[in-house]
Parts: structure tokens; sequence; C-alpha cells
């Protein structure tokens, strides 16, 4: 059953430090989606995408924050300096749809900012 | 703006005995309500979905919801709870935007006890 994959599972980075995580959604899917949790707390959106460009975006990602499919496969958030408040459990998930199209998540990448 | 809510961020019942976890819903539209899954350090996985078709929703693992539309309500019941069943549980509303983002309850953390 195809799945959507995540890498790394664990990421440690010094504060200011940019880090890449990446991401392979389910390939016949066209919506791309990164939300994060913070340890204790809810998933919280960050960041939609489709059809090459954001479609969405939460007052979380800012500046900072940027996403990419650099070569159809690939789906990756970029944090250009990281703060110790970034520290979280980061989900891709992407779907085919939107309504009520399931959106299938990956395995979430652990990133600590020191 | 849609949104959801659950009721009791801890819920503890005995193995065998029925499980309830409470979400209600805010949309000015008819939603797209989804139920998921978060076992201990992994993602997220789909319990079950409002489709509109049915009122009553059966979804994995013998989980099933009901959408009541009077009272804005879509709980999450299993006749039988297992051990197995321990986990995390979001209840989460889908957006009508372009990409439409799911919008998390706070979460309800199921025990079960012997």
């Amino acid at each position: 059953e195809p799945e959507v994959t995540q890498t790394p599972s664990h990421q440690v980075t010094q504060m200011g430090q940019e880090v890449i995580l990446r991401c392979v959604p389910i390939s016949n899917h066209l919506y791309f989606y990164w939300y994060r949790q913070i340890l204790g707390q809810k998933v919280e959106f960050l960041v939609s995408f489709y059809n090459n460009e954001i479609s969405e975006k939460s007052e979380i990602f800012d500046d900072q924050f940027s996403v990419e499919r650099p070569d159809g496969s690939n789906f990756t958030l970029k944090i250009r300096s990281t703060k110790l408040e970034d520290s979280a459990m980061y989900f891709c998930a992407s779907s085919r749809g939107t309504g009520n199209n399931e959106q299938f998540f990956g395995p979430g990448t652990r990133l600590t900012v020191l | 703006a849609q949104s959801v809510t659950q009721l009791g961020s801890h819920v503890s019942v005995s193995e065998g005995a029925l499980v309830l976890l409470r979400c209600n819903y805010s949309s000015s539209v008819p939603p797209y309500l989804f139920w998921y899954v978060q076992y201990p350090n992994q993602g997220l996985q789909l319990l079950l979905k409002y489709t509109s078709a049915a009122t009553l929703v059966k979804g994995i693992n013998g989980f099933e919801a009901e959408f009541k539309k009077s009272e804005t309500s879509f709980h999450l019941t299993k006749p039988s709870a297992h051990m197995s069943d321990a986990a995390e549980y979001f209840c989460a509303v889908r957006g009508t935007g372009t990409a439409s983002k799911l919008t998390f309850g706070t979460g309800t953390r199921l025990q079960v006890t012997l």
C-alpha cells in the first residue's frame, strides 16, 4: 500500500541553523501539506501546496519557512534559522483531492533545536 | 472559520467497556469531518470520515461515529474497548479552500485499564 515517507525521523540542530525536512508524498496525489505538533499539544497546520505553489499558510509559517517540490517527487520544508520554539514533530501529508478525500500522513520528523 | 472542539482531554475506560469520545464542530457549511488516531511515537492514521452518504459512519478497528447536525456533533464510539485502543484520538474538520487544510481538535487521550 502506498504511503507517505519522511526523512530524517529525528533531527537535532543548533539554534540559528538551517534545516530541511524531506517528504515523499504518495505518487498520484496532488495536494501536499505540512503540519506540526509541539509536544503534548494539538496538530497545527503550517502550509498547503498545490499546482507548484502555496495555496494557504498559517500565521506560524513566517519568512523563516519555505516549501519546495524540487523534482516532482520530493516535498521539502526548510526552516532558515531555527529557534528553540521550532522544536516539534513535523508531519507531511498528501491527498488526491479536497473535500472528504483523506489526507495521508507520514510518520513525522522530530526536530529538536538546542 | 471552521473548528472542532473535543470535550475531555483524557478518557479512561475498562477493557470491554464502551468508548465514547466527544467532538463538536462549528461550520457554516456542511462539514467534512474526520477522526484520526495517533499511537505513541507514530503518525496519524485515519479511523473514519463523514461523507454525507450516511450519518452513521463505520471505521477501522470497530470504531464508528454518528453525524448529528442538530447537535453539531460527530462523537466517536466503540462498543467494547481493547487494550490496543489506548492512543490519542483527534477529531478534525476540513476546510473548503483550494487545498482545504485540516483543523484538528485538541485531542483525547484514551486509557484502557484491565
